[in-house]
Formats: C-alpha cells, structure tokens, sequence
C-alpha cells in the first residue's frame, strides 16, 4: 500500500511569486487536508478537500487556494507569496470524512520565500 | 474553541529513563484524541489513539490514557531509547457547526532529546 507522496520535496521562491504543491493521497482516501507548520511550531490547518470540494477551511487568506481530482489527489496554490509563507507545507489524507478519522501525513514540502 | 496544551519543553532524558509529556484539551463533547511524531526532516506519523474516554492508546512502547475528568492524554513511555528522539504534538479534531470536518488542531510541540 502506497503512502502519502507530496511533490517536490524542496522549493524556492521569491516574494510575490505563485506557488503550486502537489500531494498524491494514500489509496483508498477520499478525503486530503493540507497543513502549514512553521520552524519550531505545530502544524496549522489550512484546508480540507471531499470529494472534490472544499470542506473547512482554516484561517488563511483566499490566495491559499486548492484543488482535488477525481482520482483524490490534491494541489496547494498560493499567490503572491510573502515572507512568511516560508514553511513546511503537510498533505494529510483520510479512509473518510469525519472527526474520528486517522489523518495519514505526506513527508512535507519545505518551501523557502525570499 | 477546542485547543490542546502540551506542556513547556524541550525535555532532554538518559537512555532507559521514564518519559512523560503532558496533554490537556479543551472540547465540546468526547472527541478522539491523538499523538503524532515527527522525526527529523520528516512529515507526522501518527504514534497512538483513543477514541473515547477511558480508552487507552498504545505503540511502540508508548500509552495514553483519554482521562475526560481531567481533560488530559498524556504521553508516557517506561524506557526511552536514542531513536525515540523527536518531535511529539498531541492532536485533537474539531467539530464546527455541527458538521465533523476532521481537521486536526495540534499543540505546540515537545522535543525529546534521548543521550546514550
């Protein structure tokens, strides 16, 4: 059984610039949720994505933006970087939607703006 | 709202020493109750689990106990090895509108530094 697999592993990017990650969820998972975590922090929710439509969304501005395919895997956008988007960028997926769910955590994309 | 507390680190330990890592919650209702790893250079794995109050979460030599008088799930472990050395988050999912999002909210982090 394939894992959680994001896309790229590293990257950097300059202020202003757009930004796109990708995550492949563990197979079977219907439902991706995508996670910020700073240096030396807990990771912070973004957004959730079921069956191809947004389904809660953390408090982070509009240019975080998302997608999820048919096959259930997802993207990340965010425009106009800042700064403080510097950070690790966490796909997690789950068997379904729900509170009592395991959520399975990609590897993580460490993005870089300077 | 719902929020985990984990208790101030870093903790820094000898191989074989016993290991405790404080949990508390805040929540509406019985929410299941996590703990996550993470390991240097690496995304969360998740370690254990409860479901429900009273249940007990255990792996790889790790246990917490879902205790909802008080609101606590804290991480122990009888004998720490080098490799457990990493990040721990205690994590719970929150409910909003009535409507079970399954978005996790983790606290803040505890880093465990093990010495031979």
């Amino acid at each position: 059984e394939t894992g959680v697999t994001q896309s790229p592993t590293h990257l950097i990017k300059t202020r202003g610039q757009q930004v796109t990650l990708r995550c492949s969820s563990q197979s079977g998972h219907n439902t991706v949720s995508w996670y910020q975590q700073a240096l030396g922090q807990g990771p912070q929710f973004i957004f959730q994505y079921y069956r191809e439509e947004e389904n809660g969304r953390g408090n982070f501005p509009p240019r975080f933006s998302g997608l999820q395919f048919p096959n259930y895997s997802s993207e990340l956008n965010v425009n106009a970087l800042e700064l403080d988007d510097s950070a690790l960028y966490l796909c997690a997926s789950s068997p379904r939607q729900g509170a009592r769910e395991t959520q399975y955590f990609g590897p993580g994309t460490r993005l870089l703006v300077l | 709202g719902d929020s985990v507390t984990q208790m101030e680190g870093p903790v820094t330990l000898s191989e074989e020493a016993f290991l405790t890592i404080n949990c508390t919650y805040t929540a509406t209702g019985y929410p299941s109750l996590f703990w996550y790893v993470q390991y240097p250079g690496e995304g969360l794995q998740l370690l254990l689990k409860a479901t429900k109050a009273d249940d007990k979460g255990s792996n790889k030599g790790f246990e917490a106990t879902y205790r909802k008088e008080t609101t606590s799930f804290h991480l122990e472990k009888g004998s720490v090895q080098v490799s457990d050395s990493a990040v721990y988050f205690c994590a719970l999912p929150i409910q909003a509108g009535g409507t079970s999002y399954g978005k996790l909210t983790f606290g803040q982090g505890t880093i465990l530094t093990v010495h031979p």
